[in-house]
């Protein structure tokens, strides 16, 4: 059965970093490229960043390019977002998801709330 | 960036009864659509990839057609557990890019 668990949300001041992790089991997670997407509260989703299975084709959505960085560790299947510069805008739930092609399964969420 | 347009953004319907809701695109995204489920607090289940391609599990009362820009998720014999929110996802090019959402309610 595939999962993906998120994990190291909070609330966190602006201006400052959070970093979330995506653990990954019940497939191969060295053969799938992941992303990252966000819900705001109450709102519709947006895609954040995605990374190819080797890592070598990486890309962002323009509101957090600059801040946000996508990684993963194949040896760990473990998926990670490091965000930095948080601004208040940036408060939603985030989901990793596995893609192929479209996203087909998603994790449950973890969410990052910035406020002072 | 591609827009997609998701119509209606809101649907009132009675168990048994047909709908349909409909995702424009702002250029050709060559069948690259998908269709999502999602309940309260609940992550998104993909439906439909492809764009009518009928993901594993999913009972055969949904259904997609379209091409080119013009896409369409049915869903056939309401019942209970379709009350969702429905969304569409073009990954024809990046960035994906989510229709706006409909939320079906069931009278």
């Amino acid at each position: 059965e595939v999962q993906l668990v998120e994990s190291g949300g909070g609330l966190v001041q602006p201006g400052r970093s959070l970093k979330l992790s995506c653990l990954a089991s019940g497939f191969t997670f060295s053969n799938y490229g992941m992303n990252w997407i966000r819900q705001a509260p109450g709102k519709g989703l947006e895609w954040v960043a995605s990374i190819s299975s080797s890592s070598s084709y990486i890309y962002y959505a323009d509101t957090v390019k600059g801040r946000f960085t996508i990684s993963r560790d194949n040896a760990k299947n473990t998926l990670y977002l490091q965000m930095t510069s948080l601004r208040s805008e940036d408060t939603a739930l985030y989901y990793c998801a596995r893609q192929a092609g479209y996203f087909d399964y998603w994790g449950q969420g973890v969410m990052v709330t910035v406020s002072s | 960036d591609i827009q997609m347009t998701q119509s209606p953004a809101s649907l009132s319907a009675s168990l048994g009864e047909t709908v349909s809701i409909e995702c424009l695109a702002s250029e050709d995204i060559y069948n690259n659509l998908a269709w999502y489920q999602q309940k309260p607090g609940k992550s998104p289940q993909l439906l439909i990839y492809y764009a009518s391609s009928l993901q594993d599990g999913v009972p055969s009362r949904f259904s997609g057609s379209g091409s080119g820009t013009q896409y369409s998720l049915k869903i056939n014999s309401l019942e209970s557990e379709d009350a969702a929110t429905y969304f569409c996802l073009q990954d024809s090019e990046y960035p994906p890019t989510f229709g706006g959402g409909t939320k079906l309610e069931l009278k």
